[in-house]
């Protein structure tokens, strides 16, 4: 069963303006929260991450948000570029887990 | 330059035979993780270690087989039982107590079955 669930297999955004990629969860235990960055044939790169005890964290043009009661994140990006097409994933874990759950990807493409 | 490193990136076997994927880091990461990456689904847990000489099932272990010798090293070896191999394994790494920090990843082995 999916833990973690990225609804939108794809979004498509104009260069400049904002993109939404958002994320739900059902374990209630998760405390941290995670977004990679993905290209075709590479490994993920770590994006930027949340604990629970925010509900909002910045860095730079990323931004990630999250709703406990609501048990969803979403990951913003302002002003979109064409180099941020990629697949994000976003992932989920307990404080005693040992391991992060991922979601299945939401393709971003940044049209220029 | 400290890093991950996945080898070979592509990887042909036949049908029957046993492979053996490397995994090698020099992050000093208490914790290494093996992926598995099919199309429409995302990343799913095959093993994970925490310590050297000890390693536990992840969600899709059957038809795998790992080994953590030595802390900068955790090969996976993908056998004959494992009914649909063709796929995209990525390895991870990661300290140990800092989850905020995520893993570090490698670049991946594309093994395709023949």
């Amino acid at each position: 069963d999916q833990q973690v669930k990225q609804n939108s297999p794809s979004l498509s955004v104009q260069e400049g303006r904002i993109s939404i990629l958002n994320c739900d969860y059902t374990n209630s235990m998760f405390d941290y929260f995670l977004w990679y960055k993905k290209y075709p044939a590479e490994g993920p790169t770590f994006l930027i991450s949340i604990s629970s005890i925010k509900d909002k964290n910045e860095d730079g043009r990323f931004t990630v948000f999250l709703n406990k009661s609501a048990k969803h994140l979403s990951l913003h990006i302002v002003p979109s570029q064409p180099g941020d097409s990629a697949v994000y994933f976003c992932a989920a874990s307990s404080y005693t887990g040992n391991q992060f759950y991922f979601g299945t990807g939401t393709s971003l493409t940044v049209i220029p | 330059d400290g890093g991950i490193t996945q080898s070979p990136k592509y990887l042909f076997r036949k049908e029957g035979q046993n492979v053996t994927l490397s995994c090698e880091q020099n992050l000093n990461h208490d914790a290494m993780y093996w992926y598995r990456q099919d199309p429409g689904q995302g990343l799913r847990l095959i093993y994970y270690s925490q310590i050297v000489n000890d390693f536990q099932k992840g969600d899709i272990a059957e038809g795998y087989s790992v080994s953590r010798e030595k802390k900068e090293s955790f090969p996976l070896t993908v056998t004959s039982a494992q009914k649909n191999p063709t796929a995209f394994y990525l390895c991870a790494s990661s300290h140990r107590d800092s989850p905020l920090g995520g893993y570090t990843f490698g670049s991946g082995t594309r093994l395709t079955v023949v």
